[in-house]
């Protein structure tokens, strides 16, 4: 079993749905929690992070993390096409990060 | 303020043939991160720097990969004899010491044939 499991989707939605990312994950030593977004052919760009249960909104995005139940999940409100990407969830336990595979999201016009 | 930067973007070699690829982290960066990226998936790491000493590379497949940080700053990654296998995106990212996020560079993209 992977220490953190996601959904690799492929997700479709329209432009201006709600979206739900999540992941999973079993290591009880993570810390601190980030989504990375990763356009085709690009490197991950960190889009938010958080270390504490609770959530966390940044503009259309909202980061939500469980502990008691190991499970992180990204919103996003009011999908726009330029949304349409790979959405990597990624924890962090001393200096060393562990990702999951990546929901590629697709926000259709 | 720059980004990672790495360096070539693309790359095409016939298999057992050598590859290097080159990273320069944001500049006051102590720690430096080669990460494996097949497609549909996530990033794998390779090996993490502190400064100039490699402090985890368990997941470096040491016969034929190799890595050096000279002087704690640019990082190089070597494959010799390259194979099939190896195709995909290599990663690098940096990351200021206890810091929550690391930066990642574009990528190198490695097509082995």
């Amino acid at each position: 079993q992977k220490e953190v499991e996601q959904d690799p989707g492929p997700l479709s939605v329209p432009e201006g749905a709600i979206v739900s990312l999540n992941c999973t994950y079993s290591n009880s030593a993570f810390q601190y929690f980030m989504w990375y977004r990763q356009y085709s052919r690009k490197g991950p760009e960190l889009l938010m992070y958080t270390y504490s249960s609770g959530n966390k909104e940044d503009g259309r995005f909202t980061a939500q993390v469980d502990k008691s139940s190991k499970y992180i999940s990204l919103f996003i409100r009011d999908s726009q096409p330029s949304d349409s990407a790979t959405y990597l969830c990624a924890m962090k336990a001393g200096n060393q990060f562990y990702f999951g595979t990546g929901t590629s999201l697709t926000v259709i016009p | 303020e720059a980004g990672v930067v790495q360096s070539p973007r693309y790359k095409i070699i016939e298999k057992k043939q050598p590859v290097a690829f080159w990273c320069n982290p944001i500049s006051g960066h102590n720690t430096l991160y080669w990460y494996l990226q097949n497609l549909g998936q996530g990033p794998e790491l390779l090996i993490r720097y502190e400064n100039e000493e490699a402090v985890d590379d368990s997941q470096l497949p040491k016969d034929r990969f190799s890595a050096e940080r000279l002087k704690g700053v640019d990082s190089t990654l070597k494959i010799q004899p390259a194979e099939l296998g190896d195709s995909a995106v290599y990663l690098c990212a940096s990351s200021l010491g206890g810091s929550t996020e690391a930066f990642f560079g574009q990528g190198t993209r490695l097509t082995v044939v």
